[in-house]
């Protein structure tokens, strides 16, 4: 069984710039969620996407933002790159079949490390 | 607002000992989940335990167990008879059911433990 795909899993961009990046959950996973992990902040959450649409969003400012596909693929983008932005961007998958309170849990895919110069 | 405490910031031990890596959480919700997660230094989270709030079972899970206390708000992770392989940093993690968040699936972070394990 395939786990969570991320690309690119480096990358280095301008200040100003803009970056995509990609996440493919586990197959039937229909909620994937983003986070940021610097060594300052420790790892944040960005935001949570189900059914294509965000479901819950994190304390970053509005350049971060992200999208799901109908195959439950995601994408975040972030735009006018600060330096600030460097970091280790994990994407997760859950399983989450909308039965409330169950939690299946979340797998992790290997991450982009992005790096603004 | 949901939180989780990692004290310990780094830990060293000679091979052979036994570990513990400490975790408080603090959440209004009733109903919730903690996890551990491991974090080498490839970066990739590999999941090691999930437990919800309704389930305060310890879990033993060959050199690994865990100790839910619900009543100290406490989640800890002992590792026995740690090995060089076990080295990397420990991640403790709260997510709230949703009743106080209004849904969706969102994992709180401790700040992590780095844990060495040297010969």
């Amino acid at each position: 069984k395939a786990g969570v795909t991320q690309t690119p899993r480096y990358l280095i961009k301008t200040r100003g710039q803009q970056v995509t990046l990609s996440c493919s959950p586990i197959s039937g996973h229909r909620s994937v969620s983003w986070y940021q992990q610097t060594p300052g902040q420790g790892l944040q959450f960005l935001f949570e996407y189900f059914s294509e649409t965000q479901r819950n969003k994190g304390n970053f400012p509005g350049r971060f933002s992200g999208r799901q596909f109908s195959n439950s693929r995601s994408e975040m983008n972030v735009s006018t790159l600060e330096l600030g932005d460097s970091a280790l961007y994990l994407c997760a998958s859950s399983l989450d079949r909308g039965i409330f309170p169950i939690n299946y849990g979340y797998t992790f895919g290997s991450g982009t490390r992005l790096t603004v110069v | 607002a949901q939180k989780v405490t990692q004290a310990q910031t780094e830990i060293s031990v000679v091979e052979k000992e036994d570990v513990t890596l400490d975790c408080v959480y603090e959440t209004r919700d009733t109903t919730y989940y903690l996890f551990w997660y491991k974090q080498p230094p490839s970066g990739e989270l590999v999941f090691l335990i999930r437990r919800n709030s309704f389930d305060e079972q310890n879990e033993i899970s060959g050199r690994y167990s865990w100790n839910f206390q619900k009543s100290t708000s406490s989640f800890n992770f002992t590792i026995t008879a740690s090995q060089v392989v076990d080295s990397a940093v420990y991640f403790c993690a709260l997510s709230e059911a949703g009743r106080l968040t209004g849904g969706g699936n969102k994992l709180t972070f401790g700040t992590g433990t780095q844990l060495k394990v040297e010969l």
